[in-house]
């Protein structure tokens, strides 16, 4: 299995500018998270999906930020307009089950807003 | 609202016992958590308590108290490998997988 894979594995943008994170979930899973990382406010859950339907996306700071996820196979967060403040690694998780499982999460996709 | 708790950082010798302690408040409770995380890595699932009592996986071993919303991770014989970050994280009340994370202790294992 090839795990999550996410993509891009780096990324560096100016302010203002659209940007488009991409995740592949592990084949079967059916629950998909987006998590945030910073130093100071450490992993923040975003928003997190059950096939393909956004259950709760309560984390999401603020209208710029948003996901989809049109099949079981692929999931996209995207921020319109960047800002500094959203310099962070973003990390895609999957799981199989909501039950005992725990996630699996992606190698992370780290963002620079300039 | 929810709370989850862990020291900062933690420094420790290779080869001795450390414990990491964690406590939480959250709005009910699911189960208990704990990952690693290298620097510049994703976390990496190492253990899981949803009942009270000591789960044992090598040289890791994890601890959970219902009452008292307190957990700890216990590492023996540390191995320079060892230093990483080490996050808690809670599942709270209904069935849905969606973890809350604490913010993570760093630990330094020494020669």
């Amino acid at each position: 299995d090839a795990g999550v894979i996410q993509s891009p594995r780096h990324e560096v943008t100016e302010m203002g500018q659209e940007v488009t994170l991409r995740c592949k979930p592990i084949s079967g899973h059916d629950y998909l998270f987006w998590y945030r990382q910073t130093m100071m406010r450490g992993l923040e859950l975003l928003i997190y999906f059950n096939n393909n339907v956004p259950i709760d996306d309560s984390g999401m700071p603020e209208d710029r930020f948003s996901a989809k996820m049109p099949n079981a196979s692929f999931s996209t967060l995207k921020i319109q307009p960047s800002e500094p403040r959203d310099s962070a690694v973003y990390f895609c998780a999957s799981s199989l089950i909501a039950g005992d499982i725990w996630l699996t999460f992606g190698a992370g996709s780290r963002l620079t807003v300039l | 609202g929810q709370n989850i708790d862990q020291p900062t950082e933690m420094t420790a010798t290779e080869g001795a016992i450390v414990q990491i302690n964690c406590t939480y408040q959250t709005s009910g409770f699911n189960g208990l958590f704990w990952y690693q995380q290298h620097a510049g890595e994703a976390p990496t699932f190492l253990s899981y308590n949803v009942l009270d009592g000591l789960e044992e996986k090598g040289r890791f071993s994890s601890f959970l108290s219902r009452s008292k919303g307190y957990s700890y991770l216990l590492l023996k014989e540390l191995q320079m490998k060892d230093s990483a970050s080490y996050l808690c994280a809670v599942r709270g009340s209904g069935n849905t997988g969606k973890l809350i994370f604490g913010q993570g202790t760093t630990l330094q294992v020494k020669p």
